[in-house]
């Protein structure tokens, strides 16, 4: 079993729509979680991190974390066509502390 | 602009080949990163480096060797390469050892193709 699994899509959505991406991870040790976006042609940017349980929220973006479930979620309210990118979840994890990521969700949002 | 900056963006080689992909981390960056992505394999992390010693290994092939020098800028040394070495390679830097935040600083990758 892979530590972090993300669905790859690709997800199409109108403009304005709630975007829901998802991942979920194998060890229940894992404290700190991010979201990264990567733009095409770009390296991947940090959007968001969270620590342990709980939600984050920040403008249109809210990040989610279910410890019990090894569920980890990103919320798009009001989806715009400038948030077409891929979108990577990562936990701070290894025998070393470094990030593990997903394979990333490209997410396109159609005007 | 993360600060990151990589050379050369794209690089066409043959298999057997040896390259050299170079990074200079933001300033004041102590750590610097490298991650290859692939379609099927996503962002892999290979080896991290702070403050010109290695501090961590990820899933880094023995064919595969970097360093960091006394002016922070880092290499990445692939040798003997396959088809499946085909990818885009990051590098990434952060100001300490670990962080905590989960925040690293992106170049724009090099492009490497292997025929």
């Amino acid at each position: 079993q892979k530590e972090v699994e993300q669905d790859p899509g690709p997800l199409s959505v109108p403009e304005g729509a709630i975007v829901s991406l998802n991942c979920t991870y194998s060890n229940s040790a894992f404290q700190y979680f991010m979201w990264y976006r990567q733009y095409s042609r770009k390296g991947p940017e940090l959007l968001m991190y969270t620590y342990s349980s709980g939600n984050k929220e920040d403008g249109r973006f809210t990040a989610q974390v279910d410890k019990s479930s090894k569920y980890i979620s990103l919320f798009i309210r009001d989806s715009q066509p400038s948030d077409s990118a891929t979108y990577l979840c990562a936990v701070r994890g290894g025998s070393q502390g470094n990030l593990i990521f997903g394979k990333g969700t490209k997410l396109s949002v159609k005007p | 602009d993360s600060g990151v900056t990589q050379t050369p963006k794209h690089l066409i080689t043959a298999t057997g080949q040896r390259v050299t992909l170079r990074c200079s981390p933001r300033s004041g960056d102590l750590s610097v990163y490298w991650y290859q992505q692939s379609l099927d394999q996503g962002l892999q992390f290979l080896i991290q480096y702070y403050n010109g010693e290695e501090r961590a290994k990820g899933n880094i092939l023995e064919r595969f060797s970097a360093q960091q020098f006394p002016d922070l800028h880092s290499e990445l040394n692939l040798s003997s390469l396959e088809l499946g070495d085909s990818a885009l390679y990051f590098c990434a830097s952060s100001v300490g050892q670990t962080s905590y935040t989960g925040e690293l600083f992106f170049g724009e990758g090099s492009r490497l193709t292997v025929l």
